[in-house]
């Protein structure tokens, strides 16, 4: 049974780079074609999609964010990583890492998140 | 960006009853939306998939259907781990967006 854990600094100074590790076991992350998926949710509030990278390596990212952000994978360590530049408090939240499934159809519409990491949260503050 | 409207946002119910939730796409999103429970400080759960797929290991009690722009998840009779909140997610176009939940509570 695939398992995603999140880890990384829970505190953050403003101006700073947030960076999150997502541990995959139970699998290879390089198998079955996955793709892989980081998502927050702000304390009290809904879920906000950050971004996937597809199995070849290619990015997609949320466009209110995509100038700080990226998404990497590191096969050998079977991880895949956030960095989220120039925080703010705006980015103090819960951060999930996820599996991404492809559906049938054209990329890269057709897809849902399963499994989910627990979360980790991650302070912007000074 | 499509945006995702459920309603209601909260709902008070009984258990044995059954509920549904509506979800609404701002523009066509064929049969690409995804719900989701989340129980409090727990991560999401997928639930259905592609509009009307049950996800493995999910209780045949949830059942979701809708295409092009509104859906419908429905619960055809509530247990009590059943409250928790509802999200639907949009997977038609990047950004993927989700509503913004609808919270289930016990009546």
């Amino acid at each position: 049974q695939l398992q995603l854990q999140e880890s990384g600094s829970g505190l953050v100074k403003p101006s700073q780079t947030l960076s999150l590790t997502c541990a995959v076991s139970g699998g290879s992350i390089s198998s079955g074609g996955y793709s892989w998926s980081w998502i927050r949710q702000p304390p009290g509030k809904g879920l906000e999609w950050i971004g996937y990278i597809y199995h070849s390596g290619t990015t997609y990212y949320n466009p209110s964010l995509k100038s700080r952000v990226t998404i990497s994978v590191h096969r050998s360590k079977n991880q895949f990583s956030l960095r989220l530049s120039s925080v703010t408090a705006a980015d103090t939240a819960m951060y999930y890492c996820a599996r991404v499934i492809f559906g049938f159809g054209e990329l890269p519409k057709n897809n849902w998140f399963d499994p989910w990491g627990q979360g980790t949260l991650v302070t912007v503050s000074s | 960006d499509i945006q995702m409207t459920q309603s209601p946002s909260s709902l008070s119910a009984s258990v044995g009853d059954r509920v549904t939730i509506t979800c609404r796409a701002s523009q066509s999103i064929s049969n690409y939306l995804n719900w989701y429970q989340q129980k409090p400080g727990k991560a999401p759960k997928l639930l259905i998939y592609a509009a009307s797929s049950l996800q493995s290991g999910v209780p045949s009690s949830f059942s979701g259907s809708g295409s092009g722009t509104d859906f419908t998840l429905t619960i055809s009779s509530l247990q009590p781990e059943d409250f928790a909140t509802y999200y639907c997610q949009q997977s038609y176009s990047i950004p993927i967006t989700f509503g913004q939940g609808t919270r289930l509570e016990i009546k």
